[in-house]
């Protein structure tokens, strides 16, 4: 029973550049949700998906955007990258309605230089 | 807001010892729920342990227990009989208010890395 996976797992970019990273929900699992965490800090929600749809959004700007594909994968884009982006993106996965706790993958290392 | 302070940046701890780390919260909504996850240094957070703010016990799993204190507001998590790959950074989160009871949004503490020793 696959976890939830991410790609790549490392990337460096350059300061205005985009990006966009992939992750692939738990098997039965139809709800993903994008963290920010960055050197020495707890995640940061950056906002959640179901059913193809931004269903709640963090504190971060339009520059963040997501998808999510009829098979629940998603994908995270950041557009116009800072050297503040730099950081790891780590994508969650859980059932819809229900209390379940994130499962998360183990992250995409974003370096902006 | 909402808020969660992990108070010990570093923790050490030996071998086959239990090890209590802290966890305070600060919330004005009366339903919320508190987890712990680790880190380790492969990046990956595992869910650990939960404690719903209406449970009547705390929780409990495996070597990992919770002592919650609603009107301290707090919710340590006691490793007993530690062990080696342990050693990790642990993360105290709570469910965000106004998200339908549902754990999508998570507010995270900054962290404890715990070092057990041989």
């Amino acid at each position: 029973d696959a976890g939830v996976t991410q790609s790549p797992t490392h990337l460096i970019k350059t300061r205005g550049q985009q990006v966009t990273l992939r992750c692939s929900p738990k098997s039965g699992h139809d709800t993903v949700s994008w963290y920010q965490q960055a050197l020495g800090q707890g995640p940061q929600f950056i906002f959640q998906y179901y059913e193809e749809e931004e269903r709640q959004r963090g504190n971060f700007p339009d520059r963040f955007s997501g998808h999510q594909f009829p098979n629940y994968s998603s994908e995270l884009n950041v557009n116009a990258l800072l050297l503040g982006d730099s950081a790891l993106y780590l994508c969650a996965s859980s059932p819809r309605g229900r209390r379940s706790p994130l499962h998360f993958g183990n992250g995409t290392r974003l370096t902006v230089t | 807001a909402q808020k969660i302070t992990q108070t010990q940046p570093g923790m050490f701890v030996q071998e086959k010892e239990a090890v209590t780390l802290d966890c305070t919260y600060d919330t004005s909504d009366p339903s919320y729920g508190l987890f712990w996850y680790k880190q380790p240094s492969s990046g990956e957070m595992i869910f650990l342990i939960y404690q719903g703010s209406y449970d009547q016990q705390n929780a409990t799993e495996g070597r990992y227990s919770l002592n919650f204190q609603k009107a301290r507001k707090s919710a340590n998590l006691v490793i007993s009989a530690s062990q080696l790959g342990d050693s990790a950074m642990y993360f105290c989160a709570m469910r965000a208010p106004n998200s339908g009871g549902s754990n999508y949004k998570l507010t995270f503490g900054k962290g404890t890395l715990l070092t057990v020793n041989p």
